[in-house]
């Protein structure tokens, strides 16, 4: 296992379509977590997930975004009817099921939207 | 909203040099975490210190914490070029009910070689 896997790296959209974001954490861990970043901002939280259930979203997860983790695995990340506010990075992190929260993260997908 | 506010946003030293960067948040917290990023990558964890701790090293990192002023500091020690990215303080925010980290905005550090 190599760390936590998102897909795809960039994404370049037209503004009105629909993304989809994969993450794949490292396979032991059982908390995932979605982030968005801007430049020259820290992450901002959008939405956890505890094995299959997602247990808690941020109020920036508008009703034009929804994720979901089938099977307690991956996750997937939807943004539909796209806005160039969704600019930014979208950065997946995975932690394990014990001890304090420390965070594994990917690449990030970053998306663009024309 | 962002939990910890970092200070100062951009930090530009020499090699060999030590830099300070500083954390301050809001909420009573179980720990307090430092990642780094380098540029267009994910974040990197670096340390992780719990609120009963005063400070902690790791290697060529120190950091310190002050519970009582709700606030961080990591010093990194004889900076090297690669050390330049941006480090960001994560609190757990024990009495927010919230069970994911908060992040701050983050200070950018550029060591010249």
């Amino acid at each position: 296992d190599t760390g936590v896997s998102q897909d795809p790296r960039h994404k370049i959209t037209k503004r009105g379509q629909n993304v989809t974001f994969r993450c794949d954490p490292i396979s032991e861990h059982n908390r995932l977590y979605w982030y968005r970043q801007t430049l020259g901002q820290g992450p901002e939280f959008l939405t956890y997930f505890q094995n299959e259930a997602q247990l808690e979203k941020s109020r920036l997860l508008s009703d034009r975004f929804s994720a979901e983790r089938p099977k307690g695995s991956f996750s997937t990340l939807e943004i539909q009817r796209t806005e160039q506010g969704d600019s930014a990075m979208y950065l997946c992190a995975s932690s394990a099921r014990t001890g304090p929260v420390t965070y594994t993260f990917g690449s990030g997908t970053r998306l663009t939207v024309v | 909203s962002q939990q910890g506010e970092e200070d100062p946003q951009a930090l530009s030293i020499q090699e060999g040099e030590n830099a300070t960067m500083n954390c301050s948040y809001k909420t009573s917290i179980n720990n307090l975490q430092w990642y780094r990023q380098n540029s267009g990558r994910g974040l990197v964890h670096l340390i992780l210190i719990r609120s009963n701790e005063r400070e902690k090293h790791s290697g060529r990192l120190r950091v310190t914490l002050d519970t009582s002023k709700k606030s961080s500091s990591l010093l990194i020690t004889a900076s090297r070029a690669a050390d330049t990215a941006s480090y960001f303080c994560a609190t757990d925010g024990m009495d927010t009910g919230r069970r994911a980290l908060t992040f701050g905005s983050g200070t950018r550090l550029q060591v010249q070689p």
